[in-house]
């Protein structure tokens, strides 16, 4: 498959954590990277590889992967982690690569 | 300070062709894959095509398989896109990016309308 599924829309309170999931089969076999999309601007990695946080990303965002499920989490969520996210790896054939359709994140 | 700097977007026709470009600076351009994503408007992100470190290794989305073709000048420090027979749905922001499996940084994108 080459296909990465993320729930279009998640909420989180302010201060409590909201994980983020991207579901394929490829996963299975390829670790996820993560894309934080603010409105009118270029996406930023928030994290790659295992669970790697670039430099400057707090130490809120963290990455896990299970099965053919990566997931994101943010622990202790702030208003300017309001944003789209987008999960991203490669299909199953190893040398096409595509990303999830997003995750629209609201903090209450 | 890493940069990425694209250009060369614009207004174009259907079937009509255009050619992106990315300057890079601020690393050793020539150690990295380096990628180009899209955004139509309102949609989400889309890698369009791959290029590794020497430009031997090139990979494209199916969508444009035949159409684009994506090259580097490392002496130059760039990337380009150079995009044939367009369509409406290759209208986006396109994206140049740094990296293969992850993209550690990007440009601020250009803008391809096809429209006419």
């Amino acid at each position: 498959s080459s296909e990465l599924t993320q729930d279009p829309a998640v909420s989180v309170a302010l201060g409590q954590t909201v994980s983020i999931t991207c579901q394929g089969d490829s996963l299975r076999s390829y670790y996820a990277s993560w894309y934080q999309q603010k409105s009118g601007q270029a996406p930023v990695l928030v994290i790659f590889g295992k669970n790697n946080r670039p430099s400057g990303i707090p130490d809120r965002f963290s990455g896990s992967s299970s099965g053919n499920t990566a997931s994101l989490t943010i622990t202790g969520a702030q208003a300017e982690d309001e944003a789209d996210y987008y999960c991203y790896s490669r299909d199953s054939s190893g040398n096409h690569w595509v990303f999830g359709g997003g995750t629209k994140l609201t903090v209450l | 300070e890493v940069q990425l700097v694209e250009s060369g977007g614009g207004l174009v026709q259907p079937g009509g062709s255009l050619r992106l470009s990315c300057a890079a600076s601020g690393f050793t351009f020539s150690n990295y894959w380096m990628s180009w994503v899209r955004q139509a408007p309102g949609k989400g992100l889309e890698w369009v095509a791959n290029i590794n470190q020497d430009g031997s290794e090139k990979y494209f989305v199916d969508s444009v398989k035949g159409r684009f073709t994506i090259s580097r000048d490392n002496a130059k420090n760039s990337m380009y896109l150079q995009m044939h027979s367009l369509r409406a749905e290759d209208m986006a922001v396109y994206y140049c990016a740094r990296g293969v499996d992850s993209k550690d940084y990007w440009g601020q994108g250009t803008l391809v309308t096809v429209s006419s």
